[in-house]
Parts: structure tokens; C-alpha cells; sequence
């Protein structure tokens, strides 16, 4: 079992869309939970990022944290074609706090 | 302005031929990263290092070597590359051990026939 497992989609949503992207973890260690974002042949940027459980709002994105059934989510309002991309979740933690990422998930936002 | 450089961005190599990836940080960053991504894969971890003449190895680290000489750069190796490792590389450094912002390049495509 992959210690990140994430649904690779593909999400196709209408513009103005609320879109749920989501993610599992299996290492008990992981402390810090991020997402990045991945446009076409271009390296992630970070986009999210979050320690521990809870809420973290940004503008019209929001991530959650579960650590209790370890599930990592993120919330975009008022998706834009702008936010066409993959999206990566990741954590990390432990004795090496190396990140394990999500296979990502490919959305398209449609004008 | 900082930034994390990766060269060359596009390579075409033989079967069997050594082939080098570089990767320059201007951030002072102790840690680096080598990732590479395919579909169906995501990204997953080469090797990594939180400092200078320090090496680990990640997940799929079998057919690669990292070394670290200075602060600034951590280069790849392929040793004898293979149709396998064709595929898009991933340099990316971080500044704190423990966060998991790391700040990534814009990536190597590398081609074995």
C-alpha cells in the first residue's frame, strides 16, 4: 500500500464549480499535510499547507486534515479555468520528514 | 531573486550511456531532493540529502547516484541508463528539516532509446 493514496481523476467540472479533491495516508508519523499544484510541464508549487489536524482557509481554496481517519481534502469555491492543473497532496513526518506525495489528480475547470 | 535551476530541460540519451542531471539552488537550502514523475506513478522519491556529503536513498533509487560536494547542487546520475528511466525529473530543495514546503525546479525530460 502507497503511504498516499489519491484518486487520479480525471475531474471535469463547470466554471463557478465547487470542486472536493481528496486523499488518504497510512503513516501515522506524517505531521505536516500539503497540496501542491502542477500546471502543464511545469514543477509543483506549493499551493496548501498544513500541520497537524484542522482547517486552513485561503482565499477560495481550504484544506482539511483528519488525522483521526487520516484523510487529507482540498475545497475549492468558485472554481475558475484557471485552476485547470493537477493537484498533489503530500505529508511528511517521522525521523526524515521526506515527502511522500499523491499520484495527483488531473482537473479541468470548463469556461 | 532565489531560485532552483535544472539542466539541460530536455535529453535524448542511448541505452547504456551515462548520463548526468544537474541541479543548482541559490537558497542556501541544506535540503535537496530528486523526484521523478510518471503517469500513473506521481512522483516518487530518487534519493535526497539534508546537507553537504550527505546522501539517502528513496523509494526508487536502483540505477542512480547523488553526491553533494557544496550547498548549491546535487546532480543525478545515471549510471547506465535505461528504457525505464525515460521519464521526468525533478529537482527540489527545502529550507527547514521539518516543513514540508519544498520549492521545486521546472524539471529534466529524458528520453533513453
Amino acid at each position: 500500500q502507497k503511504e498516499v493514496e489519491q484518486d487520479p481523476g480525471p475531474l471535469s467540472v463547470p466554471e463557478g464549480a465547487i470542486v472536493s479533491l481528496n486523499c488518504t495516508y497510512s503513516n501515522s508519523a506524517f505531521q505536516y499535510f500539503m497540496w501542491y499544484r502542477q500546471y502543464s510541464r511545469k514543477g509543483p508549487e506549493l499551493l496548501m499547507y498544513t500541520y497537524s489536524s484542522g482547517n486552513k482557509e485561503d482565499g477560495r481554496f481550504t484544506a482539511q486534515v483528519d488525522k483521526s481517519s487520516k484523510y487529507i481534502s482540498l475545497f475549492i469555491r468558485d472554481s475558475q479555468p484557471s485552476d485547470s492543473a493537477t493537484y498533489l497532496c503530500g505529508g511528511s513526518g517521522g525521523s526524515n520528514y521526506k515527502l511522500t506525495f499523491g499520484k495527483g489528480t488531473l482537473l479541468t475547470v470548463n469556461p | 531573486d532565489a531560485e532552483i535551476t535544472q539542466s539541460p530541460r530536455h535529453k535524448i540519451t542511448e541505452t547504456g550511456r551515462q548520463v548526468t542531471l544537474a541541479c543548482h539552488q541559490t537558497w542556501n537550502h541544506n535540503n535537496m531532493f530528486w523526484y521523478r514523475q510518471d503517469l500513473g506513478h506521481g512522483l516518487r522519491l530518487i534519493h535526497y540529502s539534508y546537507g553537504v556529503h550527505d546522501t539517502n536513498k528513496g523509494e526508487v533509487s536502483d540505477g542512480y547516484s547523488v553526491s553533494r560536494s557544496n550547498t548549491e547542487d546535487l546532480p543525478l546520475t545515471l549510471e547506465s541508463a535505461a528504457s525505464s528511466q525515460t521519464s521526468v525529473y525533478f529537482c527540489a530543495s527545502r529550507g527547514a528539516a521539518n516543513t514540508g514546503e519544498l520549492f521545486f525546479g521546472e524539471g529534466s525530460r529524458l528520453t533513453v532509446l
